[in-house]
């Protein structure tokens, strides 16, 4: 079993701070990492699909990097606003897997 | 919008019961996926199918079952539930290529007493 480490855990920012978080993946045979949102009582939802070394994706005031080579990618809200409080996963799929291996989470909250 | 649905928010059940746990997606994803939630632990995948009939183990497979007799429908079967299956089951989706991102359900919290 591939391991995929989040860190940290959880997080508890006051609303307008800036946070990043950090998914650590094996760096050889690596195909492509997910990043999902999961807010309470909804479904997780997808973020970022990264694919190639390098790659920096953005949606709204959410932005991830990632870097193959040493096997870790970076997620950044700036701003924080207490909407953002939800737990951000990451998966990790190999260039031999059908399937995603996920990481445990960074649990993120945010209060005014 | 790509919609995965589960048939149960929550479920309680007593050890040795046969539960079924029933996804749809309406989207006409080639693969389907199961997995359970645990604090700590992470989604951890159970089972996966990606075709009508066709099913692959996951991570953890053991006393579990799937069926997938429909493109749209993917079950999980706990043949004789435990207290250790207590948990959150959450079914997901996706269209093809591994590079597309998953659609998740709402998910199924399990209670086994």
């Amino acid at each position: 079993i591939l391991n995929v480490e989040q860190s940290p855990q959880s997080l508890h920012v006051q609303e307008g701070d800036s946070t990043n978080f950090t998914c650590s993946f094996p760096s050889s045979n690596f195909y492509a990492l997910h990043w999902y949102r999961w807010e309470t009582a909804k479904s997780p939802e997808a973020l970022f699909v990264m694919t190639l070394n390098g790659d920096e994706k953005k949606k709204g005031r959410i932005s991830a990097t990632l870097n193959t080579k040493e096997g870790y990618s970076y997620l950044y809200i700036k701003g924080s606003q207490p909407e953002d409080s939800a737990t951000y996963l990451c998966a990790f799929i190999s260039g031999t897997a059908s399937k995603l291996t996920f990481g445990t989470g960074t649990r993120l909250q945010v209060t005014l | 919008d790509v919609k995965v649905t589960q048939s149960s928010r929550y479920l309680v059940k007593r050890t040795g019961e046969k539960v079924f746990l029933e996804c749809v997606q309406d989207m006409d994803h080639e693969n389907m996926f199961w997995y359970r939630q645990d604090p700590g632990l992470g989604l951890r995948l159970i089972y996966f199918s990606y075709d009508v009939k066709m099913k692959e183990k996951g991570d953890i497979p053991e006393g579990y079952s799937v069926s997938r007799e429909k493109k749209e429908r993917f079950s999980l079967i706990l043949e004789s539930a435990s207290t250790n299956q207590t948990s959150m089951y959450l079914c997901a989706s996706i269209l093809g290529s591994r590079d597309n991102e998953q659609f998740f359900g709402p998910g199924t919290r399990l209670t086994v007493l």
